[in-house]
């Protein structure tokens, strides 16, 4: 059985610019989740997704946007990036409203 | 006042040590109570799951939630140098969005 895995591992981006973080979820779960986590600090939720459609959003601005394949993999997508970004960005699937597994997370540096 | 309170430490314990650590919360709708570890820059990983109030053992951890006091702490006994990790305490009402804790930094030394 696969875990969760995310890509890019690390990133650096400049302020202004637009990034997509992908997730593949664990196999057999249909919903993931997306966390910021900055340094430090505890994840914060950004928003989940549940068979394609979002279910529920966090305290994020809408530059902060998602999407969820057919295949249940999904992007995270932040546009005009700011400083404050600078986090790990951690995905989460599960089945439904079960137990949610972490990806290693993907960490995002804007300079 | 965030919803979830966690002392961020660092907590230092010598090897065999008792440890707990706790969180406070403030959301009395919380029903789900989770304890994950996080290794440097790795992601979470569960390691208990508990519904509601009371106990729970695994090996060598054990989680209370005390739902009255609004309080839960984990429990790991014979404490090890590979438990050093920040442990992070999250709590959900129905299981969607996880609420955390700002995580609690251990140290067990040999």
């Amino acid at each position: 059985e696969t875990g969760v895995t995310q890509s890019p591992t690390h990133l650096i981006k400049t302020r202004g610019q637009q990034v997509t973080l992908r997730c593949s979820s664990q196999s057999g779960h249909n919903t993931v989740s997306w966390y910021q986590q900055a340094l430090g600090q505890g994840p914060q939720f950004i928003f989940q997704y549940y068979r394609e459609e979002e279910n529920g959003r966090g305290n994020f601005p809408p530059r902060f946007s998602g999407l969820q394949f057919p295949n249940y993999s999904s992007e995270l997508n932040v546009n005009a990036l700011e400083l404050d970004d600078s986090a790990l960005y951690l995905c989460a699937s599960s089945v439904g409203a079960d137990t949610q597994y972490f990806g290693p997370g993907t960490r995002l540096t804007v300079l | 006042q965030k919803e979830v309170e966690q002392d961020p430490g660092p907590l230092s314990v010598p090897e065999g040590a008792i440890v707990s650590l706790n969180c406070t919360y403030s959301n009395s709708a919380f029903q789900y109570f989770m304890w994950y570890r996080q290794y440097s820059r790795k992601g979470p990983e569960l390691l208990m799951y508990t519904y509601s109030s009371g106990n729970k053992e695994d090996g060598r951890f054990t989680a209370q939630v005390d739902k009255s006091s609004k309080y839960i702490s984990l429990f790991i006994r014979d404490s090890q140098p590979s438990d050093s990790a920040t442990y992070l305490c999250a709590m959900t009402r129905n299981t969607d969005k996880l609420i955390f804790g700002t995580g609690t930094r251990l140290q067990v030394f040999p």
